[in-house]
């Protein structure tokens, strides 16, 4: 079946840097996605990863292990605006749609 | 930003209505999707459509029913509302299918919030 995890809830202070991690199961494999989405809002896209290893984009990386089914998005120079929730999504078994995590919520506070 | 708009945007029915709700994109992006998203539960699969008139079930799609009969328009229809079915609709597009090679970022419109009294 198709499975992703990721916890429902992280906090962090300004400044600072935090990881939030993501584990999947899910069959025919095409690529693992995190989107960004602030309370009202709709999600938009932030990374995708297909291949293993670090993808950087500024202050926002990405990290997949596929033989793990493990990713995590590190988050860096950590602003209030980051407070949002993030979402973990992977391919589903027909290799047609995505699947989302529950996503985890991040506060920043100062 | 992509151009996807929802309407309504927001709606307040009753039970054992009809409803439809509409995704309009001017972006001519082949497949489209409706997800819905509830506390606890993260975004869901509804339905989703890789053409005009091709349309394939997600992994939450008891008691919804889709049509496309336009690149532009992908609607999803309650046909008799429940209160279960109250929740924030987001329809999403993208220019490929996950399976293609090619990267298939999927952009949101901006939700329509349905609740069922």
């Amino acid at each position: 079946g198709q499975n992703i995890d990721q916890p429902t809830e992280m906090t962090a202070t300004e400044g600072a840097i935090v990881q939030i991690n993501c584990t999947y199961q899910t069959s025919g494999f095409n690529g693992l996605f995190w989107y960004q989405q602030h309370a009202g809002e709709a999600p938009t896209f932030l990374s995708y990863n297909v291949l293993d290893g670090l993808e950087e984009k500024g202050r926002f990386s990405s990290f997949l292990s596929r033989s793990k089914g493990y990713s995590y998005l590190l988050l860096k120079e950590l602003q209030m605006k980051d407070s949002a929730s993030y979402l973990c999504a992977a391919s589903n078994q027909a290799g047609t749609a995505l699947i989302f995590g529950k996503g985890t919520t991040l506060s920043v506070s100062s | 930003d992509a151009g996807i708009t929802q309407s309504p945007r927001h709606k307040v029915t009753e039970t054992g209505t009809p409803v439809t709700l509409r995704c309009h994109q001017t972006e001519n992006h082949r497949y489209m999707y409706w997800y819905r998203q509830d506390p606890g539960h993260g975004l869901r699969l509804i339905h989703y459509s890789y053409g005009v008139k091709d349309t394939d079930k997600g992994e939450v799609s008891d008691g919804y029913s889709v049509s496309r009969s336009k690149t532009e328009d992908f609607l999803l229809t309650l046909e008799s509302a429940t209160s279960s079915q109250t929740s924030v609709y987001f329809c999403a597009i993208s220019e490929s299918g996950v399976i293609s090679e090619l990267f298939n970022e999927q952009f949101f419109g901006p939700g329509t919030r349905l609740t069922v009294l």
